[in-house]
């Protein structure tokens, strides 16, 4: 089954510098590769995604890159601020499961130091 | 917020007990799951429905059990609860599949 590796677990970055969460995974297969955002106390929500006949995109101060042939992925987040702070989960949707199934990476601790 | 609420929000119950969490939805989305949250672990999927009485397992389903009798309801039973069941579980709902998942404000379970 799909497996995604997250790196770093935490990460300490001072506001304005970029930061910068890489995700691996196993699946070939494996079309959807969404990010989620998860605050203190809060629930996760999706701050961009991406399929895999896209190499990259950008929503403002976010960016997503997919390699397919290394199968791994990246989030960017530039001009950090400090209520970027929180958990990211990176996570991916293997075909095979018909899209039912999103395995999701152990997270990131992002700080944003001001 | 889309709409979807859980209950209870917080429950503590004993080793050995049946415990069930309600996720209610407005959205009329097919899709729901049930994740668990765990430090070091991310969210893991526990079940998932693809439609009134549809469910299916996820990666992690020992010791649970789920029902979807309404489109809006899905809910998730513990048969017999365990202290590894401690957890915060979040249900989240889904238009399509491989799309964005929309979570619910989870509930904290504690097993003692």
């Amino acid at each position: 089954g799909e497996n995604v590796e997250q790196h770093p677990s935490t990460l300490s970055v001072q506001e304005g510098d970029s930061a910068v969460i890489k995700c691996t995974y196993s699946d070939s297969a494996s079309n959807y590769f969404p990010w989620y955002k998860q605050e203190l106390g809060k629930r996760p929500q999706l701050i961009i995604d991406i399929r895999s006949n896209v190499g990259e995109k950008k929503d403002q101060r976010i960016a997503v890159t997919l390699n397919k042939t290394a199968k791994h992925f990246s989030l960017h987040i530039t001009e950090t601020q400090p209520e970027d702070s929180a958990v990211y989960f990176c996570a991916a949707s293997p075909k095979w499961t018909g899209g039912f199934k999103t395995i999701f990476g152990a997270g990131t601790r992002l700080f944003v130091k001001a | 917020d889309a709409g979807i609420t859980q209950s209870p929000r917080h429950k503590v119950t004993e080793t050995g007990t049946p415990v069930t969490l309600r996720c209610h939805q407005t959205e009329n989305h097919r899709y729901m799951y049930w994740y668990r949250q765990d430090p070091g672990h991310g969210l893991r999927l526990i079940h998932y429905s693809y439609g009134v009485k549809d469910t299916d397992k996820g990666e992690v389903s020992d010791g649970y059990s789920v029902s979807r009798s309404k489109t809006e309801d899905f809910l998730l039973t513990l048969e017999s609860a365990t202290s590894s069941q401690t957890s915060v579980y979040f249900c989240a709902i889904s238009e399509s599949r491989g799309t964005e998942q929309f979570f619910g404000p989870g509930t904290r379970l504690t097993v003692l």
